[in-house]
C-alpha cells in the first residue's frame, strides 16, 4: 500500500519571504504521480502543482516549484515570495499510473503573515 | 477543468438517519470520487462511483453504510446512512477522466450528526 507522510502539521512564513513544505512517501511502484493540492478555509480543493515520476525534471508553476527525489522518495513544495492568500492548508497526493485511486498526506497548515 | 456542485453545502442530522448528498458535473466524465474528511485530518477515499456498474468500495467502507449512485456521465450520489456522531466530517466528491491525471474536487458537504 501506498503511504504519503508529511511530517509539519503547522509552519508559518512572513510576506514575500519562501517557505518549504515537506512530503515523503512509500510505494514500490516505478510509475506513479505526485501532486500538491491547497485547501483554503473555503475548503475547496485546488490543484497547485504535479509531478509525473518518469520526469527528473522538476515541476514549476509562477511562485510554486517542487523538489522532486525519487530515489529518497521525497516531494517537497517551495512557495516562493508568499503571499496572504497562499494561507491555506497543503495536501501531498500520491497516485499510481493508469488507477486514479488518489491517497493523501495529513496535510500541512501554513499561514503567511503579513 | 470542470465545475462541480455539491448539494446540501451542510446539514445538521440525528441520529439512526440518512442523509444523500448530491454530485453535479458541468461536462460528462469518467470518473467520479467520494472522499471523507474528518474535522482537522486528510481525505479518505471512500469509493469510486462508476458509472452503470456497483461502486468500487475501498477498505473500512462498505455499500450498506455509503451506497452511491451513477445514473450518468455528470451526476453522482452518496448516502450516508444509519448515521452516528462518527460519520460528522465533509464529504467530498472529486471527477477525473482517464486520459487526464487531475482530479477536480467539490465545495463539500459539511455534515454534523447530532
Amino acid at each position: 500500500a501506498q503511504t504519503v507522510t508529511q511530517s509539519q502539521p503547522e509552519m508559518s512564513v512572513q510576506e514575500a519571504e519562501t517557505v518549504t513544505l515537506s512530503c515523503t512517501y512509500d510505494t514500490s511502484e516505478n510509475n506513479y504521480y505526485l501532486f500538491w493540492y491547497k485547501q483554503p478555509p473555503s475548503r475547496q480543493m485546488i490543484l497547485v502543482i504535479r509531478q509525473e515520476a518518469y520526469k527528473q525534471q522538476n515541476a514549476t508553476e509562477n511562485r510554486f516549484s517542487v523538489n522532486f527525489q525519487k530515489a529518497a522518495k521525497s516531494f517537497s513544495l517551495k512557495i516562493s515570495d508568499s503571499q496572504l492568500g497562499d494561507t491555506a492548508m497543503y495536501f501531498c497526493a500520491f497516485m499510481k499510473r493508469n488507477n486514479n485511486d488518489m491517497r493523501f498526506g495529513a496535510g500541512t497548515r501554513l499561514t503567511v503573515k503579513p | 477543468s470542470a465545475v462541480i456542485s455539491q448539494k446540501p453545502s451542510r446539514d445538521i442530522c440525528q441520529r439512526g438517519t440518512s442523509l444523500t448528498i448530491q454530485c453535479q458535473v458541468d461536462s460528462q466524465v469518467t470518473m467520479m470520487f467520494w472522499y471523507r474528511q474528518q474535522p482537522g485530518q486528510s481525505l479518505t477515499l471512500i469509493a469510486t462511483a462508476n458509472q452503470g456498474s456497483e461502486a468500487t468500495y475501498e477498505s473500512g467502507f462498505v455499500i450498506d453504510k455509503f451506497p452511491i449512485s451513477r445514473p450518468n456521465l455528470t451526476f453522482s450520489t452518496l448516502t450516508v446512512s444509519n448515521m452516528s456522531p462518527e460519520d460528522s466530517s465533509i464529504y467530498l466528491c472529486s471527477v477525473g477522466w482517464a486520459e487526464s491525471l487531475e482530479q477536480f474536487f467539490g465545495p463539500g458537504t459539511r455534515l454534523t450528526v447530532l
